[in-house]
């Protein structure tokens, strides 16, 4: 069975850093497309980055040189450094796996998400 | 891309059809998804390629559409189909979602 499992959220201040982490299981981090989707309160769903299989990463210009998308082939985990935060970064962070279709991904896995709430 | 969903809310009752609409800013071929979330829950993947209905889904709901316009249906509206609908373009890596439909209970 596929489970994703986020952690690492939390109350931040402005210009802080956190780490959050997905641990995967039923299915291989490396060989898949994954992604961070975050959703503020009471708002709507907005991608944050992806990585793919080959290692290549690409993130939303709203997050650009401040978020980096990594994973742990070892560990069979995802994880998403956010540095310099904002309040609009405040949202519930979600893992999803993705599907490579035309030029991007679709998401057929999510994990339960994680709050971040950036605040002082 | 800018996907423009609508409604952005409606009521409707048991049994009932339920039509929702997405417009792409640009044409996408049939790079569309749309999803299923339920209050404090992830979304849920019901359909893919504008009108392939993902494994495990009723097969009440329904997609159609290529280039820049798409609908979701939902023939005979379930209780447990009270939700927020979101679709979702894949046309380029940059991924982006419409601001969502909230069907609710009349």
């Amino acid at each position: 069975e596929v489970q994703l499992v986020e952690s690492g959220g939390g109350l931040i201040q402005p210009g802080g850093s956190l780490r959050l982490s997905c641990a995967a299981s039923g299915f291989t981090v490396g060989s898949n497309y994954m992604s961070w989707v975050r959703q503020a309160p009471g708002k709507g769903l907005e991608w944050v980055s992806v990585i793919y299989r080959s290692g290549t990463t690409y993130s939303a210009d709203s997050v650009k040189g401040r978020f980096t998308i990594s994973r742990d082939n070892s560990k069979n985990t995802l994880d998403l450094q956010m540095n310099n935060l904002r309040a609009e970064d405040t949202a519930v962070y979600y893992c999803a796996r993705g599907l490579a279709k035309s030029g991007g991904t679709l998401f057929d896995s999510w994990g339960q998400g994680t709050l971040v709430t950036v605040s002082s | 891309i800018q996907l423009t969903q609508s409604p952005s809310s409606l009521s409707a009752s048991v049994g009932d059809r339920v039509t929702i609409t997405c417009r792409a800013s640009q044409g996408i071929t049939s790079a569309l998804a749309w999803y299923q979330q339920k209050p404090g829950k992830a979304p849920k993947l019901l359909i893919y390629d504008a009108s392939s209905l993902e494994g495990g889904v009723p097969s009440r709901f329904s997609g159609s559409g290529s280039g820049t316009d798409f609908t979701l249906t939902i023939s005979g509206l379930q209780p447990e189909d009270f939700a927020t609908y979101y679709c979702q373009q894949f046309y380029n890596y940059w991924t982006t979602f419409g601001g969502g439909t909230k069907v609710e209970i009349k």
